[in-house]
């Protein structure tokens, strides 16, 4: 069970270049996310998703896009990228089920810097 | 939207020293309240929750009492140990999509 796993670790753009951040969870879980770290900000939401074939706008979504074709993977896309989307991300998931207290499980990151 | 305000770190303390780290929040109606700990270059795992006011969620000698009085969740642990070294985020959640709002994270240094 490797939980949720992202891919890749570590990568550099050039600005404008574009690329996909691959998340994936063998957890069965129906809600994943997208967040970005940066220093002293916390994290932020990107998108998230609460179903195979759904996505929704989160607190920061300008400059990316999503999709979940497949209940398991979790896309996140950079059309141009630009230096302002250095950051490291993390994808999460977590279990639809009563109650409102179920976790959110974290990938490792992926580190991307945008020069 | 909800939010949160945590003290601002760098908190540096002695092995066995007493933690307290702050934490309030603004949210609309009663939302679960979660502590998540990032150890250097990982992501995110929870520590402890709390699901209604006077909980308290406890895990690895940390504790944390929901105080919907003082929309508060203070973090605390007894002893803190070098290995407790990390960054520790509070998190209400709430809403549809049980979407998490963090705070900016305090980061805890503890030295020998």
């Amino acid at each position: 069970n490797a939980g949720v796993t992202q891919t890749p670790k570590f990568r550099v753009l050039k600005t404008g270049q574009s690329m996909t951040l691959l998340c994936a969870q063998d957890m069965n879980h129906e809600y994943m996310y997208w967040y970005r770290q940066d220093p002293g900000m916390g994290l932020r939401l990107i998108h998230y998703s609460v179903g195979e074939g759904t996505t929704a706008k989160g607190e920061v979504p300008d400059g990316y896009n999503v999709s979940r074709l497949k209940k398991q993977n979790f896309l996140l896309g950079l059309e141009s990228a630009a230096p302002s989307q250095t950051s490291v991300y993390f994808c999460a998931s977590r279990l639809l089920a009563e109650g409102s207290y179920n976790e959110q499980f974290f990938g490792p990151g992926t580190r991307l810097t945008v020069l | 939207g909800n939010s949160v305000t945590q003290m601002e770190g760098p908190v540096t303390l002695s092995e066995e020293a007493f933690l307290t780290i702050n934490c309030t929040y603004t949210a609309t109606g009663y939302p679960s309240l979660f502590w998540y700990v990032q150890y250097p270059g990982e992501g995110l795992q929870l520590l402890l929750k709390a699901t209604k006011a006077d909980d308290k969620g406890s895990n690895k000698g940390f504790e944390a009492t929901y105080r919907k009085e003082t929309t508060s969740f203070h973090l605390e642990k007894g002893s803190v140990q070098v290995s407790d070294s990390a960054v520790y985020f509070c998190a209400p959640l709430a809403g549809t999509a049980s979407k998490l709002t963090f705070g900016t994270g305090t980061r805890l240094q503890v030295t020998l």
